[in-house]
């Protein structure tokens, strides 16, 4: 089955910094790749995602980078902001499963 | 946007009893249900795929006579824990796929098992 690694486990910049957030997955038939925004005691939140066939998207401060060939993806938060502390689960998906990596804690100090 | 709400949000149960939390994709229909188990500080476990009017496929690891899942309508699936042990005590999390591939979860159940 899939294997999605997630790294760092923890993360901690200051206000206005930038984020970044790496996963690498193992089964080439993924095609579907959303990240998640959990903040404590709530559900997941998707806040963006990319398919296979694209290499990059952005949405405001938010940006998810993919490639296939190295089968890695990133999420890039820019302008980091306290509301942005949460934990962020990457995943993968293809054939209609999902597989999340460990998640990672990001923490942005005022 | 999509909407999927779980029931209960919150169960306390004796160990050896069962109980049942339901997941419903309020405004769209959901081919696809997933039911995940969530430690805390941890991330979520796929337990396993709910397929409307098919048995579930679990995932390796899973029991699936304890964690019976049926997915009886477009818009309903249930996982029942059958004699509960206190190690079952966890937050299990429930997500709905719609047309477009979106997974959207649910808000969560908190199961302690005494």
């Amino acid at each position: 089955g899939e294997n999605v690694e997630q790294h760092p486990s923890t993360l901690s910049v200051q206000e206005g910094d930038s984020a970044v957030i790496k996963c690498t997955y193992s089964d080439s038939a993924s095609n579907y790749f959303p990240w998640y925004k959990q903040e404590l005691g709530k559900r997941p939140q998707l806040i963006i995602d990319i398919r296979s066939n694209v290499g990059e998207k952005k949405d405001q401060r938010i940006a998810v980078t993919l490639n296939k060939t190295a089968k890695h993806f990133s999420l890039h938060i820019t302008e980091t902001q306290p509301e942005d502390s949460a934990v962020y689960f990457c995943a993968a998906s293809g054939f209609n499963k999902f597989y999340f990596g460990s998640g990672t804690k990001l923490n942005v100090k005022p | 946007g999509a909407v999927v709400s779980q029931h209960p949000s919150r169960v306390i149960c004796k160990s050896g009893t069962s109980v049942k939390i339901e997941c419903r994709s309020l405004d769209f229909q959901a081919t696809t249900m997933f039911w995940y188990r969530q430690f805390p500080k941890q991330s979520l476990m796929l337990m396993a795929t709910s397929n409307e009017g098919s048995k579930a496929t679990y995932e390796q690891g899973v029991e699936k006579d304890k964690f019976l899942i049926n997915h009886a309508s477009l818009t309903l699936s249930t996982l029942t824990v059958t004699s509960a042990h206190p190690e079952d005590s966890s937050f299990y999390i429930c997500s709905a796929r719609d047309r477009a591939s979106g997974q959207y979860f649910g808000p969560g159940t908190r199961l302690t098992v005494t």
